[in-house]
């Protein structure tokens, strides 16, 4: 049972374009939502999260955009760099869970 | 001055040896926990601690077994390591569970 599911596996964008990964969880207790980023040979590393009684998050070049009706939240990238090229997982977990549940992850590309 | 260090990086081993990896974090954190990345790239949680007690088995093989001597380390030691269990484990801890958290550089376990 998948209780966070990721939207795309991959994915290719242009140098400058916006990059999108959506993520929809199933478990209403769910009150922590975070992004993290992960490079080759590296753990993963948070960046940027978001709680339900907000919509929208924003930290530079990424924006956490949360739908708490269709419990589904995405991650945006603006100006998409190089330097962006890496997995991203998003993940949720509950008030006394102890853990973090991940979705599948995101194999993100930005072509110079 | 690494936040969330675990040894060795690589371990290479047959089948049926006895191995331990090792985590430390100096980030004061209450609660540390083993996470495993298979060969797709999916996130499990392993196991989770909160003040040096186990708080999570995610119906983890009784062959694994972490030990906790103190709230800064958490060390995971399995027994009769089979193929499957050649993944990549990661370390992390947090404050609390729906606080970030940071992940230990991962260690590739390989067995053959």
């Amino acid at each position: 049972q998948q209780q966070v599911k990721q939207s795309p596996q991959s994915l290719i964008v242009q140098k400058g374009g916006i990059s999108i990964i959506n993520c929809a969880y199933e478990n209403t207790a769910f009150d922590y939502f975070p992004w993290y980023q992960q490079f080759p040979g590296k753990g993963p590393a948070l960046l940027i999260a978001i709680r339900p009684d907000v919509s929208e998050k924003k930290e530079g070049r990424f924006t956490i955009s949360f739908n708490k009706s269709a419990k589904q939240f995405s991650l945006h990238i603006m100006d998409s760099q190089p330097g962006d090229s890496a997995t991203y997982f998003c993940a949720a977990s509950k008030a006394g869970a102890q853990k973090l549940v991940f979705g599948q992850g995101t194999r993100l590309t930005i072509n110079p | 001055d690494t936040a969330v260090s675990q040894t060795p990086k690589y371990l290479v081993t047959q089948m049926g040896n006895d191995k331990s990896i090792k985590c430390e974090q100096n980030l004061g954190h209450d609660t540390m926990y083993w996470y495993k990345q298979d060969s797709k790239k999916f996130l499990k949680i392993m196991f989770s601690y909160n003040n040096k007690e186990l708080i999570i088995n995610e119906t983890v093989p009784n062959r694994f077994s972490p030990k906790s001597p103190d709230k800064a380390h958490l060390n995971l030691h399995i027994n009769s390591l089979e193929l499957g269990d050649s993944a990549v484990y990661f370390c992390a801890s947090s404050l609390g569970v729906s606080t970030e958290a940071f992940f230990g550089q991962g260690t590739r376990l390989t067995v053959v």
